[in-house]
């Protein structure tokens, strides 16, 4: 199965800051078959991009994905106080789906 | 609007069997052109897709899952369920109900999600 390891696992930054997050796949990810989710504390994950770079309904601007093959970004630019949160990539162009560990955004 | 609501003992004893409900509500799922799906997040493992089922009652499973899950479907009452048999600690974690999404397909990206329910293992 495909390994997905996003880095850093924990990043500290501050409102107002512009913050990139990666995940890297073990091998080729077909058709950009990538999503990125949001998970707030207690919360389920909420979907906030696929097919790499496409924005899920309702989900700002300040957030894009991009990338392709085996490497993948989620930007978020202009964080905001409800963005601090764990932020996890899955690939669902190869089954099975995978996810990756997640990263951790919190609050400088 | 879509809404899902997962439902279920949230102790379960070793060797017994795990059995969790998905009500769906704001579409019906037959006829639906989606697969809906249970997903399951640990602190060890992060999140893992279980499997999917569609309104027929077609199932994929995850690899690991194959043989020992049953994902069903229920369109009378606009529900689907999970049942695993003979679990253990392992199978301690919270459970999401998801809808597939992308029409026909048992494997995607998912959206939305349940609130999900913590299910512990334990006597």
């Amino acid at each position: 199965e495909i390994v997905l390891t996003q880095s850093p696992g924990t990043l500290s930054s501050s409102p107002g800051e512009r913050v990139t997050l990666s995940c890297r796949a073990s091998e080729f990810v077909i058709t950009k078959n990538l999503a990125w989710y949001q998970q707030k504390r207690g919360q389920a994950p909420r979907l906030l991009i696929f097919g790499a770079s496409t924005r899920a309904t309702g989900i700002p601007d300040r957030f894009s994905g991009s990338g392709s093959g085996t490497d993948f970004t989620l930007t978020i630019d202009g964080l905001e106080p409800e963005d601090f949160a764990v932020y996890f990539c899955q690939q669902y162009g190869t089954s099975p789906i995978t996810f990756g560990q997640g990263t951790k955004l919190d609050i400088k | 609007q879509l809404q899902l609501q997962e439902s279920g003992p949230g102790l379960v004893p070793p060797s017994e069997t795990l059995s969790l409900t998905c009500a769906v509500s704001g579409v019906s799922i037959d006829g639906s052109d989606y697969y809906w799906g249970w997903m399951r997040q640990t602190p060890g493992k992060g999140l893992e897709w279980i499997g999917s089922v569609y309104f027929t009652g077609k199932s994929y499973y995850h690899p690991s899952h194959k043989g020992r899950v049953n994902i069903s479907v229920d369109t009378s009452n606009n529900q689907f369920s999970l049942e695993v048999p003979s679990v253990t600690a392992a199978d301690t974690a919270d459970y999401y109900c998801v809808r597939v999404a992308g029409a026909y397909s048992p494997v995607n990206w998912f959206d939305p999600w349940g609130q999900g329910i913590l299910v512990t293992v334990s006597s």
